[in-house]
């Protein structure tokens, strides 16, 4: 089956440092997502990326984040200064688009700001 | 605005007993509405959903879910547990219509089954 990639798998990172996470969605998939989720606990919905641009945002999304899809294939998150509550799991997701709903997940990237 | 509550933190359940973990949504249209599954250390993983017609509808590793528009409930049950199925599971909704492209998802139930 095919699977969402999502590289590294953890990452620490000093406060106020730049941090990328990077994800392959599934090829033919056209709606890409980014979740966290702290400690095990809710999973809070950040942004979704829809025809090259950002189509909805959360509270939590503000200017210190935003999203890429530089190649076709790459869905970069970016932090451009990390602060200690940015210290999540971090989940992208992709949806085919063509009436199957389901969000497929990647395993995750578990950001640790020290 | 669309919002999903899962009222129960934690549901205890011996092996071979029926389980039901519970799931309540507010949406302004029709629903969308998933319940995903969380092993330790992996991403969430589909197991079923309700998009439209029969309210029962059945998904992978046994489970099952009813979704019922008055109550507003889509409460996921399998006949007969087992301990293989103690994880994390999460309702979701998504607004049909104006809900954007946004999932929600409620805060987790974790089910822990013993043997």
């Amino acid at each position: 089956e095919p699977e969402v990639t999502q590289t590294p798998s953890h990452q620490v990172t000093q406060m106020g440092q730049e941090v990328i996470l990077r994800c392959v969605p599934i090829s033919n998939h056209l709606y890409f997502y980014w979740y966290r989720q702290i400690l095990g606990q809710k999973v809070e919905f950040l942004v979704s990326f829809y025809n090259n641009e950002i189509s909805e945002k959360s509270e939590i999304f503000d200017d210190q984040f935003s999203v890429e899809r530089p190649d076709g294939s790459n869905f970069t998150l970016k932090i451009r200064s990390t602060k200690l509550e940015d210290s999540a799991m971090y989940f992208c997701a992709s949806r085919e688009g063509t009436g199957d709903e389901k969000l497929f997940f990647g395993s995750g990237t578990q950001l640790s700001v020290l | 605005a669309q919002s999903v509550a899962q009222p129960e933190d934690q549901v205890n359940v011996a092996e071979g007993n029926p389980l039901t973990v519970k799931c309540t949504y507010s949406v302004s249209g029709n629903p969308y509405l998933f319940w995903y599954v969380q092993y330790p250390n992996r991403g969430l993983q589909f197991l079923l959903k309700y998009i439209t017609g029969d309210n029962l509808v059945k998904g992978s590793y046994g489970f099952e879910a009813e979704f019922n528009k008055s109550q507003t409930s889509f409460h996921l049950k399998k006949p007969s547990a087992l301990v293989s199925d103690s994880a994390l599971y999460f309702c979701a909704v998504r607004d049909q219509y104006t809900g954007g492209f946004k999932t929600i998802f409620g805060a987790g139930t974790r089910l822990f089954v013993k043997a």
